[in-house]
């Protein structure tokens, strides 16, 4: 089955303390994203990457890290430097070039205890 | 920076009606305009616009780009409770970065 998976599906994490969010594709896309939304906002990107071992920093990188050892994988760690991660998390993938869409994961939701 | 406007917020009509969402957007160097459609988690894709005035249209949802005016519209005629969701506008640029941004979305809720 093809597609983008995101694990988990709630995440829960203490004051202090860094997570890490998965996103795997089999879809055999070069360009992978990862985007956050809060209630009433729409989606705001966070770090994106067009290649195996590059990625570049959204509009609110802050906060956030990222990996891109395998074309499949794109996880992203919230560390203890972002103040307000309470939010939806989503990934995307899609095929670089003109006339080619993102395909979005299911989400995760990530909630401070 | 680019920016995308979407209106109204959140609209709410009964079934049968049909609709019109609207987008405008200010980008230094536009590429295309997507639709998505968000119901409880991950958005789907509708509809992607390049050029102007030319409607793409798929059952009872159409949309529609005028460059002129920086907007596009989706139109969803005789509506159903299935239609209930959040839909969202995004543009991409056209430097090579292929990023999307995206407007707050539209609520639409249908009452049956």
């Amino acid at each position: 089955d093809g597609g983008i998976t995101q694990s988990p599906k709630y995440l829960f994490r203490k004051e202090g303390q860094n997570v890490t969010l998965s996103c795997e594709q089999n879809l055999n896309h070069d360009a992978m994203y990862w985007y956050r939304q809060d209630p009433g906002q729409g989606l705001r990107l966070i770090y994106y990457s067009q290649i195996v071992n590059d990625f570049q920093k959204g509009d609110i990188a802050e906060g956030y890290s990222v990996s891109r050892e395998k074309k499949e994988s794109f996880p992203l760690t919230v560390t203890s430097a972002q103040k307000n991660p309470t939010a939806f998390y989503l990934c995307a993938s899609k095929t670089r070039g003109p006339g080619e869409t993102q395909y979005f994961g299911p989400g995760t939701r990530l909630l401070v205890l | 920076e680019d920016k995308v406007v979407q209106s109204p917020l959140s609209l709410v009509v009964h079934e049968g009606d049909t609709v019109t969402l609207n987008c405008s957007y200010e980008v230094t160097n536009f590429r295309s305009l997507l639709w998505y459609k968000q119901e409880k988690k991950a958005p789907t894709f509708l509809f992607m616009l390049t050029s102007s005035g030319i409607e793409k249209k798929s059952g009872r949802l159409s949309s529609i780009l005028d460059k002129k005016e920086l907007s596009s519209i989706l139109n969803i005629t005789a509506t159903q409770t299935g239609d209930s969701a959040i839909y969202l506008c995004a543009v991409e640029d056209g430097f090579g970065n292929e990023k999307l941004t995206f407007g707050t979305g539209t609520r639409l809720t249908i009452i049956p």
